[in-house]
């Protein structure tokens, strides 16, 4: 019973290189989700797909690119990182559109971009 | 979006009932009440949601105001691994998917 698997926990990298992060979900969810959280702030949602072959922005989308792999499987792409990025990003899966069924949330991947 | 309201932070005795509160005072009909908790560096954790009955699960317990407007969440018996910081929020279907919007949550410290 694994949940949702982030990977990597940790990463580091420099201003301009590029990194995808993966996510991946045993449950069965059509929906899955990826956020950012910063120091002091909330989440915030920056894309989501509610099944599988779509994908659409969230709040915060600017910098980022998400592929919809399969149904188990999100990936988060940052195609030229920046210091502004530098942020803990959590994936969660959900069941499409029904606001009675909670979204669950990997551990997290700690990005540092210098 | 319907917000909420919780206190910045609570202490609690450690087996004793924490009782975190929470105002929703613009909440619709068909918006849910949702309780998340995140322990440092962990993702946020699912305890426990409710429409207008309270809910009670292996974790907590949640009571919800007749009028909706408030709810408290109820861990019976604190513990250490408690201590946390504790969301409570009101999730609405947006566009077609669910729309969480996290605020600062209630720190929790549970006290030896």
């Amino acid at each position: 019973n694994a949940g949702v698997t982030q990977t990597p926990k940790f990463q580091v990298l420099k201003t301009g290189q590029s990194m995808t992060l993966q996510c991946a979900q045993d449950m069965n969810h059509n929906s899955m989700y990826w956020y950012r959280q910063d120091p002091g702030m909330g989440l915030r949602l920056i894309y989501y797909s509610a099944s599988e072959g779509t994908t659409d922005k969230g709040e915060v989308p600017n910098g980022y690119n998400v592929s919809r792999l399969n149904k188990r499987e999100f990936s988060l792409r940052l195609e030229s990182a920046a210091p502004s990025q530098t942020s803990v990003y959590f994936c969660a899966s959900s069941e499409w559109g029904y606001s009675n069924q909670p979204q669950h949330f990997g551990d997290g991947t700690r990005l540092s971009i210098l | 979006d319907a917000k909420t309201t919780q206190p910045t932070s609570m202490d609690c005795a450690e087996g004793r009932a924490a009782n975190l509160p929470c105002n929703h005072s613009t909440i619709s009909g068909n918006e849910y009440v949702y309780w998340y908790r995140q322990i440092h560096s962990q993702g946020p954790q699912y305890i426990i949601h409710g429409l207008k009955n309270n809910e009670t699960n292996e974790m907590a317990s949640l009571i919800i105001t007749e009028d909706r407007k408030s709810s408290t969440l109820i861990l019976p018996h604190a513990t250490l691994r408690d201590t946390a910081v504790y969301y409570c929020i009101v999730l609405m279907n947006s566009g077609g998917y669910q729309k969480v919007t996290f605020g600062i949550g209630t720190k929790l410290q549970v006290i030896p």
